[in-house]
């Protein structure tokens, strides 16, 4: 059971917008803290996509987006790309853990 | 930035084992590392972190008081010294760079840990 939760699996066509939750609770995202996103392609190991709720590191293209509202965060994902299958995290931090903590991932299909 | 971890290997129930992360890229001995583990077809664990100076270390509970997260500045190298291991430590372990917003930046490709007789 993860701290943060997500769901399991979603899907898309190819050019299409999908979108993955990540809801906390008042010691972690809702305590102001920041959530982060990592896409793991199979295999591999995870990269930073988005940090601080809607930041693109250099690299990661406009594609991907970032929102936070209270405790819940999304990531979105426009114009699907067969290169976007893989499976991704959401992290942040809480203070009732004194740790980090991860979502427990989102597999990504595309259709 | 590359970070590089090494010592993973298979090791019996009760038993002990160190890992090592290289570090290179970037100024080691001012940022924080973590180590976050990924058991076979499931979700990423945060391990344990460590401040850039060593002075302060914090742990997940499922390993606290069985592993030790320790670093080398001179050397540019991160440690976790893993004892007491269990079947359910058996993980692909990474190494991290922790951002200035607790975020993971950058990662190692990870090194193989199967306990088990």
């Amino acid at each position: 059971q993860s701290v943060l939760t997500q769901p399991p699996s979603v899907s898309g066509a190819p050019g299409q917008r999908v979108t993955i939750s990540c809801t906390g609770s008042s010691s972690n995202n809702g305590a102001g803290y920041d959530v982060h996103w990592y896409q793991q392609l199979p295999g591999t190991a995870p990269k930073l996509l988005i940090y601080a709720n809607n930041n693109r590191p250099s690299g990661v293209p406009d594609r991907f987006s970032g929102s936070k509202s209270g405790t819940s965060a999304s990531l979105a994902i426009t114009g699907l790309q067969a290169e976007d299958e893989a499976d991704y995290y959401c992290q942040s931090y809480d203070s009732s853990l004194s740790g980090w903590v991860f979502g427990g991932g989102t597999k990504l299909t595309v259709l | 930035v590359q970070l590089a971890e090494s010592g993973g290997d298979l090791v019996q129930p009760g038993g002990s084992l160190r890992l090592s992360c290289a570090a290179s890229g970037f100024t080691f001995s001012i940022n924080a590392m973590t180590w976050v583990r990924q058991a076979p077809g499931r979700g990423l664990e945060w391990v344990s972190t460590i401040s850039g100076s060593g002075d302060s270390s914090y742990y997940a509970d499922s390993v606290k008081g069985r592993f030790t997260i320790s670093r080398d500045n001179s050397k540019n190298t991160l440690h976790l010294q893993m004892s007491s291991l269990r079947a359910e430590d058996t993980a692909v372990y990474y190494c991290a760079k922790v951002g200035g917003l607790k975020n993971f930046e950058y990662w190692g490709q990870g090194t193989l840990v199967t306990v088990s007789s």
